[in-house]
C-alpha cells in the first residue's frame, strides 16, 4: 500500500518567515495530493491540492510543488501570521483512498 | 465550499454502552464517506469505507462488528461504536467525497471526542 511520510515533525518560524513542509509518496499510481490544516480539536481543513499533471500550484500565501518522477510534494507558506499555527497534513490519494503523513505542528511566533 | 457535520460535537459514556455518531453532508451528495479515528497528537487512521447503499470497506484490523457503519443515503452515514471501552476514546472524523466525476476531494466533519469512563 502506500506510504507517506511527512517531515518536520515540528515547524517553528518567526512571523513573516516563510514555512516549507515536505512529503514523500511511495505509490507511483497516486495522482491527487491534498494538504490539510487542522486546529485543536477540529477536523482538517483543506487548503490546496495538487493533481498529478500539475507541478506547482499556489493560492495566495500557500503554494505546493509535486515532483513525480521524485515522489515528493511540498507545501509553503509566505509572510506566515500566528493563525497559521496549527498542525498540516500532506496526503497521497489513488484510487479515491488517501493515506496522510503524520503531521507537522507549525507554530508561528508573533 | 462543501459542508460536512457531526453529530453529536462529543459524547462522554459508560463502558459497554453503544455510541451512534452522524455525519451529513449539507449541500452536497456525497457516494462515499469516510470514517476516521485520531489519537492525540497522531495523524488520521482511515477506519473504513462506506458507499451509499453497500456495505462498508473496513481496513484492516478494524473490527467490522464492533464498528457499525451505515450510509443509507447520500447525505448521511453513520458509525455506531457498540460496547465501546475505554481504549475506543478518540477523535473520530467522517469525511464526504461527492458525486462529481473523478473529484477525489474529501470534504472533512468536525470531529466528534468519544471518552468512555
Amino acid at each position: 500500500g502506500e506510504n507517506v511520510e511527512q517531515h518536520p515533525s515540528t515547524l517553528s518560524v518567526q512571523e513573516g518567515d516563510s514555512a516549507v513542509i515536505k512529503c514523500t509518496y511511495s505509490d507511483s499510481a497516486s495522482n491527487y495530493f491534498p494538504w490539510y490544516k487542522q486546529e485543536l480539536g477540529k477536523g482538517p481543513q483543506l487548503i490546496i491540492d495538487i493533481r498529478s499533471n500539475v507541478g506547482e500550484k499556489k493560492d495566495q500565501r500557500i503554494a505546493v510543488t509535486l515532483n513525480k518522477t521524485a515522489k515528493h510534494f511540498s507545501l509553503h507558506i509566505t509572510e506566515t501570521q500566528p493563525e497559521d499555527s496549527a498542525v498540516y497534513f500532506c496526503a497521497a490519494s489513488s484510487g479515491g483512498k488517501s493515506t496522510f503523513g503524520d503531521g507537522t505542528t507549525l507554530t508561528v511566533k508573533p | 465550499g462543501a459542508v460536512v457535520s457531526q453529530h453529536p460535537s462529543w459524547v462522554i459514556c459508560k463502558s459497554g454502552t453503544s455510541v451512534k455518531i452522524e455525519c451529513r453532508s449539507l449541500d452536497f451528495q456525497a457516494t462515499t464517506m469516510f470514517w476516521y479515528r485520531q489519537f492525540p497528537k497522531q495523524s488520521l487512521m482511515l477506519m473504513a469505507t462506506s458507499n451509499e447503499g453497500s456495505k462498508a470497506t473496513y481496513e484492516q484490523g478494524v473490527e467490522k462488528d464492533k464498528f457499525l457503519i451505515n450510509h443509507a443515503s447520500l447525505t448521511l452515514s453513520t458509525l455506531t461504536v457498540t460496547s465501546a471501552h475505554p481504549e475506543d476514546s478518540s477523535f473520530y472524523i467522517c469525511s464526504a467525497r461527492g458525486t462529481t466525476s473523478g473529484s477525489n476531494e474529501q470534504f472533512f466533519g468536525p470531529g466528534t471526542r468519544l471518552t468512555v469512563l
